[in-house]
C-alpha cells in the first residue's frame, strides 16, 4: 500500500539556523498537506500543494512539491522557538480524498 | 459548534471491555476521517468517509475495529474486546472533501489507555 517517509525523524536546531523536512511518497500523488503539531497538540493544517513544481511561501516557511508529485519539502529560514513541534506530510492519490500522513519530523529550537 | 468535537477526552478501560468514541464534526463538512496516534507516532489512517459514499475501511487494524457516521454528521468509533496495544489517542477530523478544499480540522482526540 501507499507509504510516506519523512526525513529527518528529528531535528535540533539553534534559534536562526534553517531547517528542512523532505516527505517522500512510495505513489504519485494527487495533492499534499502539510500540518504542524505542538507538543501535547492536535495537528493544524499549514498548507496544499496541488500542481507538480509548485512553490508556496507563508512568511519564513516555503513547500515544495516535486516534479513527479512524489515528494515535497518544508523549508523554515531562521527559526524561533514558536516552530517547535512535529511536522506532517499528508498524501493523497487521485480519485479518493484518503490522506495517508507521513512519519512526521519532531523540531527542536534551543535559543 | 466552533470546531471538531470528540468525547471522551480520556478513557480508561479494561482489556477485553469495549469502547466507544464519538466525534461531531464541523456542520457542513462532508468528509470525516479517525486517524490513530501512539505516543510519539505518526498518525496512522483508520476510517474515512465521504458524504453517502461508502466507508473508505482500509485501515482499521481489525474486525474488533468498526465505525459509523449517522446522518452525515457525528460518528463513532467501536472497538470490542479492548487490548493494551489498542492504547493510543485517538483523533477525528472533518474536512468539506471538495477538489479544492480538503483542509483537515482535527480534534482533541480521545485519549485511550487499556489496562
Amino acid at each position: 500500500g501507499q507509504q510516506v517517509m519523512q526525513i529527518p525523524q528529528y531535528q535540533h536546531v539553534q534559534e536562526g539556523e534553517d531547517f528542512t523536512t523532505y516527505c517522500n511518497s512510495s505513489t504519485t500523488l494527487s495533492n499534499i498537506q502539510w500540518y504542524k503539531q505542538r507538543p501535547g497538540g492536535h495537528p493544524v493544517f499549514l498548507i496544499q500543494l496541488v500542481k507538480s513544481g509548485e512553490v508556496k511561501k507563508q512568511k519564513r516557511l516555503t513547500f515544495q512539491f516535486g516534479e513527479a508529485k512524489k515528494n515535497s519539502s518544508l523549508h523554515i529560514t531562521a527559526t524561533q522557538t514558536t516552530d517547535v513541534g512535529t511536522y506532517f506530510c499528508a498524501g493523497s492519490t487521485s480519485g479518493t480524498y484518503k490522506y495517508i500522513f507521513g512519519t512526521g519530523t519532531r523540531l527542536k529550537v534551543l535559543a | 459548534g466552533a470546531g471538531v468535537s470528540q468525547s471522551p477526552s480520556n478513557k480508561v478501560t479494561e482489556k477485553g471491555k469495549d469502547v466507544e468514541l464519538r466525534c461531531d464534526p464541523i456542520s457542513g463538512h462532508t468528509a470525516l476521517y479517525w486517524y490513530r496516534q501512539s505516543l510519539g507516532q505518526g498518525l496512522e489512517f483508520l476510517i474515512y468517509f465521504q458524504g453517502n459514499s461508502a466507508p473508505d475501511k482500509s485501515g482499521l487494524p481489525s474486525d474488533r475495529f468498526s465505525a459509523e457516521r449517522t446522518g452525515g454528521s457525528v460518528s463513532t468509533l467501536t472497538i470490542q474486546r479492548t487490548q493494551q496495544e489498542d492504547s493510543a489517542v485517538y483523533l477525528c477530523a472533518s474536512s468539506y472533501g471538495t477538489g479544492g478544499d480538503n483542509e483537515q480540522f482535527f480534534g482533541p482526540g480521545t485519549r485511550l489507555t487499556v489496562l
